[in-house]
């Protein structure tokens, strides 16, 4: 079974400054999908970016970028320039690209605040 | 707005109550989840249905029915809840076979 583990349960960072958030994982399979969601106050969690496995090149979405190690099984989320609407809580999650989404798996979180 | 509502936003019931949470999706979505969220445990998904038929039961208790009337709307009928099912239900939409999935806001439940 896939698991995806955060070992961060809470990280907090000054306004502007940059911020990693660690996501590791656990599959055998060599196809799949990984996620970045993140679930502001507003509790409607938000697809931030996205990662297939077969791309080598790292996804970047604005301030959001990955470092995607996949010998290492490493998905981690940096933040740029943070906002005070980064605060939220941060989801990495799994799926393996032959299954559908019934299969995807969410880890525990994240909670980031931005300090103004 | 991601275009996924769900209705009740917070919902507070006894033991013996029945209640519904709603969700309604207009993006033309065909799959609809729903997770159950609680403090500190990944999200864990209920229901799935695609093209209005269940195709997921990941195992839930019978005092949760969910309801999937049209491609549209999602229902998730509740009758003699526990404390511990006291949680953020999420639901989300999909087109098939896309792995992006759409959320809405949730309904906050407490058990009493």
């Amino acid at each position: 079974a896939q698991t995806v583990t955060q070992s961060q349960p809470e990280m907090s960072v000054q306004e502007a400054e940059t911020v990693t958030l660690s996501c590791t994982y656990d599959t055998s399979e060599s196809n799949y999908y990984l996620f970045w969601y993140k679930q502001p106050p507003s509790r409607q969690m938000i697809l931030v970016i996205r990662q297939e496995a077969y791309k080598q090149q790292n996804a970047t979405e604005n301030r959001f970028s990955v470092n995607f190690q996949k010998a290492a099984k490493s998905f981690s989320l940096k933040i740029s320039d943070s906002q005070l609407g980064d605060t939220a809580m941060y989801f990495c999650a799994f799926i393996d690209s032959n299954f559908g989404n019934e299969k995807l798996t969410f880890g525990t979180g994240t909670r980031l605040t931005i300090i103004p | 707005e991601t275009g996924v509502t769900q209705t009740p936003r917070h919902l507070v019931m006894g033991m013996t109550n029945k209640k519904s949470l709603k969700c309604e999706q207009h993006l033309g979505h065909n799959a609809m989840y729903w997770y159950k969220q609680s403090a500190k445990k990944p999200l864990e998904l209920m229901f799935v249905y695609n093209f209005k038929e269940q195709t997921e039961n990941n195992s839930v208790p019978s005092r949760f029915s969910p309801e999937c009337p049209n491609s549209s709307h999602l229902f998730l009928h509740l009758h003699t809840l526990q404390p511990e099912d006291s949680a953020l239900y999420l639901c989300a939409s999909s087109l098939p076979g896309d792995e992006k999935l759409f959320f809405g806001s949730g309904t906050q439940l407490s058990v009493l």
